[in-house]
């Protein structure tokens, strides 16, 4: 069972408007979050992160916000560029150093 | 920069062949990774280490093993490759410790073909 579930595939924005990808998760034991972004044929590159003690991180363009009682965080991107397009990925954290990804979510920009 | 390196971009395998996917790291790291990315599914954690000659079961071992000699080296192993092996193999190194975040770094990616 999916600990940690991007329920949508894809999502298509116009540049310049904002960018928001969903993320939920099942284990109340995860106590950190990350945002990872990855271009076809490299590997993923780390994004941004949160705390499970925060509720929002903000970090230029990006802000990530957890809400704890609905398991649910979102990543937030504006404006949104072209070059943003890729695949986005929720991840999470248990005590130890594993991190549990979702599926992804492929998000295309269009100018 | 964190670097981690990963010895083939694209790889043909024959079903049956022993197979090794290499990875080294030059940032010092403890921890090390493979998971193995497929359509859908997001990333899979097929085994890590979080020391030398140390190794831990992910969430999908079978079929693969793991070996590392060296700090900065994580090989992958798949003893005797199957088509279902067929996928993206990525490996990442973290550190450990208090303000780390544990943040993983990753390599560029290995996509294997298993004919």
């Amino acid at each position: 069972d999916q600990q940690v579930k991007q329920n949508s595939p894809s999502l298509s924005v116009q540049e310049g408007r904002i960018s928001i990808l969903n993320c939920d998760y099942t284990n109340s034991m995860f106590d950190y979050f990350l945002w990872y972004k990855k271009y076809p044929a490299e590997g993923p590159t780390f994004l941004i992160s949160i705390s499970s003690i925060k509720d929002k991180n903000e970090d230029g363009r990006f802000t990530v916000f957890l809400n704890k009682s609905a398991k649910h965080l979102s990543l937030h991107i504006v404006p949104s560029q072209p070059g943003d397009s890729a695949v986005y990925f929720c991840a999470a954290k248990e005590r130890g150093n594993k991190l549990v990804f979702g599926a992804g979510t492929i998000l295309r920009v269009k100018s | 920069d964190v670097k981690v390196t990963q010895s083939s971009r694209y790889l043909v395998k024959r079903t049956g062949e022993k197979v090794f996917l290499e990875c080294v790291q030059d940032m010092d790291h403890e921890n090390m990774f493979w998971y193995r990315q497929d359509p859908g599914l997001g990333l899979r954690l097929i085994y890590f280490s979080y020391d030398v000659k140390m190794k831990e079961k992910g969430d999908i071992p079978e079929g693969y093993s793991v070996s590392r000699e060296k700090k900065e080296r994580f090989s992958l192993i798949l003893e005797s490759a199957s088509t279902n092996q067929t996928s993206m193999y990525l490996c990442a190194s973290s550190l450990t410790g208090v303000g780390t975040r544990d943040t993983q770094y990753f390599g560029p990616g290995t996509r294997l073909t298993v004919l």
